[in-house]
């Protein structure tokens, strides 16, 4: 079945660090472009980082810096590495598949939790 | 960076009706806009992409158009299941763009 599955969202304090993950199956994280996308309480979507087939990242002006995205090719996982947590931070965080021909992201996930508070 | 701005953020409808949601920007953008729709605690599914192209499995009471700076979402004869939020989706040198959203109530 293809599908992606996040997991590691939690309470986090503020200036903590958390790493989330997105299980992949169904096609391999090296092949496709893969994304985080995030989603405040009550708010809309926001894009966060990309990984391209050919290893290229970039990152939203808003996280630069703080988040880190990588893939493992043989655990056909992807990851988003945040540092420096802030409360504006929080939200829903989707990983999303994008189909490099029509530029447009046809899968995503569930979304895991992420709240950082004190 | 280039801005999205939809209109209306908020969008009243009967069942059966004609409604057309509006995404600008804040400049030129090549074709590459896409539309979501998003219902309460579940992740967006794609409706159109590339401006004008109808997502497989996407009912033909969808549809997309426009160029430059405007562009629109037409749902004809909506049904229930479409009272949701959309967002339209830009994508331009490595950098991805989603407008505010646009709520679709019942009326």
């Amino acid at each position: 079945e293809v599908q992606m599955v996040e997991s590691g969202g939690g309470l986090i304090q503020p200036g903590g660090s958390l790493r989330l993950s997105c299980a992949v199956s169904g096609f391999s994280v090296t092949s496709k472009y893969l994304s985080w996308v995030r989603q405040a309480p009550g708010r809309g979507l926001e894009w966060v980082s990309v990984v391209y087939s050919g290893g290229g990242t970039y990152y939203a002006d808003s996280v630069k810096g703080r988040f880190t995205l990588s893939r493992d090719s043989f655990k056909n996982m992807l990851y988003l590495q945040m540092n420096s947590l802030r409360a504006d931070d929080t939200a829903v965080y989707y990983c999303a598949r994008e189909d490099s021909v029509i530029r447009a992201f046809d899968l995503w996930g569930q979304g895991t939790v992420v709240a950082v508070s004190s | 960076d280039i801005q999205m701005t939809q209109s209306p953020s908020t969008l009243s409808a009967s069942v059966g009706d004609r409604v057309t949601i509006t995404c600008r920007a804040s400049q030129s953008l090549g074709t590459w806009l896409a539309w979501y729709q998003q219902k309460p605690g579940k992740a967006p599914t794609v409706l159109i992409y590339k401006t004008s192209s109808v997502q497989r499995g996407v009912p033909s009471r969808f549809s997309g158009s426009g160029s430059g700076t405007e562009f629109t979402l037409t749902i004809n004869n909506v049904q229930p299941d479409d009272f949701a939020t959309y967002y339209c989706q830009h994508y331009q040198s490595y950098s991805y763009t989603f407008g505010q959203g646009t709520k679709l109530e019942i009326k």
